[in-house]
């Protein structure tokens, strides 16, 4: 399986932006993709990287550099409704699989 | 409206008592995974299916049964439930390659 690692919070102030990393160990994969979750609420599909560079959606930016084992998601002109949790995933390689593993999520406080 | 949809929302069973929660969706979507959410430990795979019939295992399968007959459904089967069974459970689908997964309400089961 794959291992992903995320900081568990991150504080910041409304206005700001904010960067949150993710960084892997693994031989190989398809490509890193974002997740938002509210309490209680249930994940949303913010971005996806195939390739190695700069995805931009709006406010939110999400970046991957192979090489590095390393992406970032990158969120902009933060507002109060941003406070949630943010999951970086991979999918798994191999012929006929298609796993996909999740980081264990950074919580993310937006602060007026 | 598309959407997966969950049943039920809320369970709380006895150890040993077989259960089944429904997850149906209504966008063609080929895959179809299921996830379970503890604290500290971030969305878990449990199984995924590529299409009909064609079911696989994710990280923590152990404990757990799918199935899928029909493309739209893929029930998720606890046989004899355990108390380290209690968790928050969300199934998933997409187009295939699972890289932008649309996300059920999620069902919150406690087993005593």
């Amino acid at each position: 399986g794959q291992s992903l690692e995320q900081p568990s919070e991150v504080t910041a102030v409304e206005g700001a932006i904010v960067q949150i990393n993710c960084t892997y160990q693994t031989s190989g994969f398809y490509g890193l993709s974002w997740y938002q979750q509210h309490d209680g609420g249930a994940p949303t599909f913010l971005s996806y990287n195939a390739l190695d560079g700069l995805e931009e959606t709006g406010r939110f930016s999400s970046f991957l550099s192979r090489s590095d084992s390393y992406g970032y998601l990158l969120l902009q002109e933060l507002q109060m409704k941003d406070s949630a949790s943010y999951f970086c995933a991979v999918r798994e390689p191999g012929t006929g699989r298609r796993a996909l593993t999740f980081g264990s999520g950074t919580r993310l406080q937006v602060q007026p | 409206e598309a959407q997966v949809t969950q049943n039920p929302r809320y369970l709380i069973t006895v150890t040993g008592k077989k259960l089944t929660v429904t997850c149906s969706q209504n966008m063609n979507h080929e895959y179809m995974s299921w996830y379970r959410q503890d604290p500290g430990l971030g969305l878990r795979q449990i199984y995924y299916s590529m299409n009909v019939e064609v079911t696989d295992k994710g990280d923590v399968p152990e404990g757990y049964k799918v199935s899928r007959k029909e493309k739209r459904n893929f029930p998720l089967i606890l046989e004899s439930p355990s108390p380290n069974q209690t968790s928050l459970y969300f199934c998933a689908s997409s187009h295939t390659g699972a890289d932008e997964q649309y996300f059920g309400p999620g069902t919150r089961l406690t087993v005593t």
